[in-house]
């Protein structure tokens, strides 16, 4: 267990849906990054998060949001979903806001299946 | 974010083998670090390098972080099967705040 918490483990919508992605960083982690993994594209970067405000963006589509909560947990919503959008989506913490030489600890990660 | 490449992009072997991978960036990086992602986890940190021309071991891992600042490699000595896996190079620049990840070597290790 790496004490990142991501819910849920699985998620199948349909094509046009909404859904909205939960994580739990690490104890004491300000920093929340949301990762996207698909089979040719790797992990790509989507947007950071540090103590409930936006601090980088990526590769983020303007149908994806995210919001950091007062208790450093995050949510990432996918809207008119696609089938494309189908993949892994991963969120990391670190302790600090411009990332920590430490690196990341990585959750388990949220399939989503597009149908 | 800057672009990472890692090879090769798969690599099958047998027990006992050395293994070598590595990355290069098109960008200069102040840090570069190597994941290990097993089937249905997250990647897990397994070496972080800070210094150009450091050489950092954990166990039967070692990876050095190349003196231009543009390349790193990591180096698995007498392979096991537990190994298997994607090994994934990341980097830092500077001026970026998130870590940019290379596409992966994919680790096949047969007894």
């Amino acid at each position: 267990d790496s004490g990142v918490t991501q819910t849920p483990k699985h998620l199948i919508t349909a094509t046009g849906q909404r859904v909205t992605l939960r994580c739990s960083p690490r104890s004491g982690d300000l920093s929340v990054y949301w990762y996207q993994q698909s089979l040719d594209q790797g992990l790509q970067f989507l947007i950071q998060y540090y103590n409930g405000e936006e601090r980088a963006k990526g590769n983020i589509l303007e149908r994806f949001s995210a919001q950091q909560f007062p208790d450093l947990h995050s949510e990432l919503n996918l809207s008119s979903l696609e089938l494309g959008d189908s993949a892994l989506y991963f969120c990391a913490s670190s302790v600090e806001g411009q990332g920590t030489n430490y690196g990341y600890t990585f959750g388990s990660g949220t399939r989503l299946t597009v149908v | 974010g800057q672009q990472l490449n890692q090879s090769p992009q798969s690599m099958f072997i047998q027990e006992g083998e050395d293994v070598s991978m590595n990355c290069t960036s098109s960008s200069i990086f102040n840090t570069w670090l190597w994941y290990k992602q097993d089937p249905g986890e997250g990647p897990v940190l397994l070496i972080a390098l800070y210094k150009a021309g450091e050489l950092t071991s954990n166990g039967r891992l070692t990876a050095q972080f190349g003196i231009t600042r543009k390349d790193s490699f990591l180096n698995i000595s007498a392979s096991i099967p537990s190994d298997v896996g994607i090994y994934f190079c990341a980097g830092r620049s500077n001026s970026g705040y998130a870590l940019n990840f290379g596409k992966g070597t994919s680790l096949l290790v047969t007894p």
